[in-house]
């Protein structure tokens, strides 16, 4: 079982709709959950950390269930420029954070 | 110049050569990680440094692997003998104290190819 799991997609979307992606990690003891996005051919770059509360920025929320080992991000009234790979990040162990294969999401006109 | 710097972007080599990238963090993190993603897959670790001290080495890091960072400042992979299984993505993070805090700051990163 890989330590981070996501669904690769892709996710076709219409501008202004909802979409929503959930992650599965491996190790119940994780602490440190995040979302990065990545654009074709770019390096990934800090979305959002995800806060055992739950938290929201923007159109963008992410939620953590620790007993089910998930966390998700929501993205409302979706832009063309959603477009790209969202990868969940955890830290599972150590100092460096595991990375999921990443779902893709593509926003169509 | 507030990123994390790579260099090369590209590099195309020929199997059996060696090669070597370099990353430059920002320039008050402490703390640099060195990533490798092939086409389709998330980011995979291979090595980290905290300061100067190379203090986590991934599996996925073979004998043909070797990093540095001589001065706490910017770091060197080298990859001896390249293959064509070592074509991918290389990328370069740094974070300042506790990355599982505040996640990581990326580089461009170097595209490797190998023919």
């Amino acid at each position: 079982r890989k330590e981070v799991e996501q669904d690769p997609g892709p996710f076709n979307v219409p501008e202004g709709a909802t979409v929503a992606f959930n992650c599965t990690y491996s190790n119940s003891a994780s602490q440190s959950f995040f979302w990065y996005r990545q654009d074709c051919r770019k390096e990934p770059k800090l979305l959002m950390s995800v806060y055992s509360s739950g938290n929201e920025d923007g159109r963008f929320t992410a939620q953590l269930n620790r007993a089910s080992q998930y966390i998700s991000l929501l993205i409302r009234d979706s832009k063309l420029s959603d477009s790209a790979t969202y990868l969940c990040v955890v830290n599972v162990a150590g100092n460096m954070l595991t990375f999921g294969g990443g779902t893709r999401l593509m926003v169509k006109p | 110049d507030t990123g994390v710097s790579q260099d090369p972007r590209h590099k195309i080599t020929k199997r059996g050569q060696n090669v070597t990238f370099r990353c430059d963090p920002i320039s008050e993190h402490n703390r640099l990680y060195w990533y490798r993603q092939t086409l389709g897959q998330g980011p995979e670790f291979l090595t980290y440094f905290q300061n100067e001290a190379q203090l986590e080495k991934s599996r996925l890091l073979s004998d043909r692997f070797s990093a540095e960072r001589p001065k706490g400042s910017f770091s060197t992979l080298e990859i001896q003998r390249t293959e064509q299984g070592d074509s991918a993505m290389y990328l370069c993070a740094s974070s300042l104290g506790s990355s599982e805090i505040y996640g990581y700051t990326f580089g461009s990163g170097t595209r490797l190819t190998v023919v």
